[in-house]
């Protein structure tokens, strides 16, 4: 199975911060990577698919880069409703997986 | 609008099966692919397996293969998934979620279910 390692796992961050976060294969996966925002008790939002295409309807200081191996998602002026835990998923190899997640909170 | 509605809570014995429903309604349920992800408390998401809107084609997880079914209702607009001989490691939330590419290509998921809790205990 591909691995898909985030980093940070924890983000401490202020409204108005720039933040980048990122998610490594442990193969290459191509551009098959999503990302998600999940908050408390709620489905997953789908933010980016296919490394940077930004899903309709999502702020565009959400962004998303890479291929292969390594990925980024930024978020160029945090807002106090980012305030959550973010997965990267990869979508080349089956299964399917996702990232650890990495909890983005507010400083 | 687009929306997924699934089924209730579940309570279940060790080695007994759940059939879980998606509901789907504001698009062409046959020109997307559906997942089915679940969540045990506090650990990532897990991915099950998906099933072809246009001609029912399931995969699966390879660990989940066996025990793990996708199956649909064209006329009700309606896909299922039935796990069996569940163990308190099932216990979890279980989303069905749309996929957004094309059929035959899977991209991300940008439509959720609410989630249905299965809760395994004896």
């Amino acid at each position: 199975d591909i691995q898909l390692t985030q980093s940070p796992s924890f983000l401490s961050a202020s409204v108005g911060d720039r933040v980048t976060i990122t998610c490594r294969a442990s193969q290459g996966i191509s551009s098959y990577l999503a990302w998600y925002q999940q908050k408390p008790g709620k489905a997953p939002k789908l933010l980016i698919y296919t490394a940077s295409t930004l899903q309709s309807g999502v702020p565009s200081r959400f962004s998303g880069s890479g291929s292969g191996t390594e990925f980024t998602l930024t978020i160029s002026s945090l807002q106090p409703e980012d305030f959550a835990t973010y997965y990267c998923q990869q979508l080349n190899n089956y299964p399917y997986t996702f990232g650890q997640g990495t909890k983005l909170e507010i400083k | 609008q687009v929306q997924l509605v699934q089924s209730g809570a579940e309570v279940k014995k060790p080695g007994a099966s759940v059939k879980v429903s998606c509901k789907a309604s504001g698009y062409t349920f046959t020109s997307y692919t559906m997942h089915w992800v679940r969540q045990a408390p506090g650990q990532r998401l897990e991915w099950m397996g998906w099933i072809h809107g246009g001609n029912g084609n399931t995969k699966y997880s390879q660990e989940l293969q066996g025990r793990v079914s996708i199956s649909r209702d064209t006329s009700a607009s309606t896909v299922y998934m039935e796990l069996s001989s569940l163990r308190s490691e099932d216990t979890a939330v279980y989303y069905c979620a749309r996929d957004t590419g094309p059929l035959g290509y899977n991209y991300g998921m940008d439509v959720w279910g609410q989630g249905t809790t299965v809760a395994v205990s004896s």
